[in-house]
């Protein structure tokens, strides 16, 4: 079945460093991925839609310059959060769409983020 | 908008309760509608899906039927297991759209033995 991965699973970091998060599908590609934040015991907000070889799509309220996208190829999307503060801390979760099944999503492990 | 309510958890039930997670949506259209389990400290997986009114999606023993005329998809299992404590999230998303699927607020199972 269809896979998707993140790397890392979890990650402790300093306020002021930036930290990169992968997302792969492994077994097929993604034209679009998507990436969400999910707060303990809330339901998953969508921040952006990555796709491949153009910017990404934010959502209302999400800061483009502090979550950087890339979407580099059909198989991998980086979400990088810039100059992490403590509230950045969440659950990052993406997901990624076989290309041409827009409806069928497939969702990575998620990453936890916590900054000190 | 789009939107998906579920009812508010926790819901406790013993080994072997029936269980039944209500959800209703508001569409626009004619959207697919989806179950997704969560485990803890894990990201969601896929449980079961409907693409048209009154199919039933079924897995696991989980099963839902899209019902439109009461713009419903409850889950429901016969006999849940200990294994099935987890968060249970009720989503659509409108076919031909965006595909973005639109997720409710979720409900936690705690199933004891």
């Amino acid at each position: 079945g269809a896979v998707v991965s993140q790397h890392p699973s979890w990650v402790i970091c300093k306020s002021g460093t930036s930290v990169k998060i992968e997302c792969r599908s492994l077994d097929f590609q993604a034209t679009t991925m998507f990436w969400y934040r999910q707060f303990p015991k809330q339901s998953l907000m969508l921040m952006a839609t990555s796709n491949e070889g153009s910017k990404a799509t934010y959502e209302q309220g999400v800061e483009k310059d502090k979550f950087l996208i890339n979407h580099a190829s059909l198989t991998l999307s980086t979400l990088t959060v810039t100059s992490a503060h403590p509230e950045d801390s969440s659950f990052y979760i993406c997901s990624a769409s076989p290309t041409g099944l827009g409806e069928t999503q497939y969702f990575g492990p998620g990453t936890r983020l916590l900054v000190l | 908008g789009d939107s998906v309510t579920q009812m508010e958890g926790p819901v406790t039930l013993s080994e072997e309760a029936f269980l039944t997670i209500n959800c209703t949506y508001t569409a626009t259209g004619y959207p697919s509608l989806f179950w997704y389990v969560q485990y803890p400290g894990e990201g969601l997986q896929l449980l079961l899906k409907a693409t048209k009114a009154d199919d039933k999606g079924s897995n696991k023993g989980f099963e839902a039927t899209y019902r439109k005329e009461t713009t419903s998809f409850h889950l429901e299992k016969g006999s849940v297991q200990v294994s099935d404590s987890a968060v249970y999230f009720c989503a659509l998303s409108e076919t031909g759209g965006s595909y973005i699927p639109t997720f409710g607020r979720g409900t936690s199972l705690i199933v004891h033995p």
